[in-house]
């Protein structure tokens, strides 16, 4: 079944206390992103990944890394937590970043930050 | 930068009747891709229905369908025969293709803030 699988889908956590929330796709998608979601501000993109090894930064960006050494896994990491990064956060994956198909998203990580 | 803007943070519709969300966007771009998905409970994002802007026919799926009015740049998402099961929240998004102006967005996906649907009995 085609898929983007996020991990974990809950966490609580301390502020300053590393974390990273694995994301894996099996369609051989080139293009991968992370978006957080918050209450009335909709989804908004954190990182994106064009294939391996490029990886560039979305509207909110500080905070986080990312890396992409491989083509199905684009982890999102969280070197010093803090609360303000409270917040539900989407995997997204498509098969390139030209064209019109449609965005695969994960189930969802929910975050919380102590 | 491109926005969208969803006016109604909370609509509510009877079963078996119609609604309408409605979504505005600001872009000086001639060609992109306007998207509506659905957020059930469950968290999970679902494509409903999408939109080229080149193209003038509104796009159909099943019992939802848009109004795309390029020139006004409203793209408002309509349900038929609301069912209980439509009940979730409702994004819009927009996508420039890479080649559009500034060539840097590079397929970003901007969301709207969201619109809650209730479906009553």
């Amino acid at each position: 079944e085609a898929q983007v699988t996020q991990n974990p889908r809950y966490l609580i956590t301390v502020t300053g206390k590393k974390l990273t929330v694995t994301c894996s796709q099996n369609m051989n998608h080139e293009y991968m992103s992370w978006y957080r979601q918050d209450p009335g501000l909709g989804l908004r993109q954190i990182y994106y990944s064009m294939n391996v090894e490029v990886t560039d930064k979305g509207d909110v960006p500080e905070g986080y890394k990312v890396s992409r050494k491989e083509k199905r896994n684009f982890p999102l990491i969280l070197e010093s937590p803090s609360p303000n990064q409270t917040s539900l956060y989407f995997c997204a994956s498509r098969l390139h970043y030209r064209g019109y198909q449609p965005q695969h998203f994960g189930d969802g990580t929910r975050l919380s930050i102590l | 930068a491109q926005t969208v803007t969803q006016s109604q943070p909370e609509m509510s519709v009877q079963e078996a009747e119609t609604v309408t969300l409605s979504c505005t966007y600001d872009t000086s771009e001639s060609d992109y891709y306007l998207f509506w998905y659905k957020q059930p409970p469950s968290r999970q994002m679902i494509l409903v229905i999408r939109q080229e802007a080149y193209k003038q026919q509104n796009a159909t799926e099943n019992r939802f369908s848009v109004n795309f009015q390029k020139a006004a740049k409203s793209f408002s998402l309509k349900i038929s025969d609301s069912q209980l099961g439509d009940a979730a929240m409702y994004f819009c998004a927009y996508r420039s293709p890479p080649e559009g102006a500034g060539g840097t967005s590079y397929g970003k996906l901007t969301f709207g803030q969201g619109t809650i649907l209730t479906v009553h009995p």
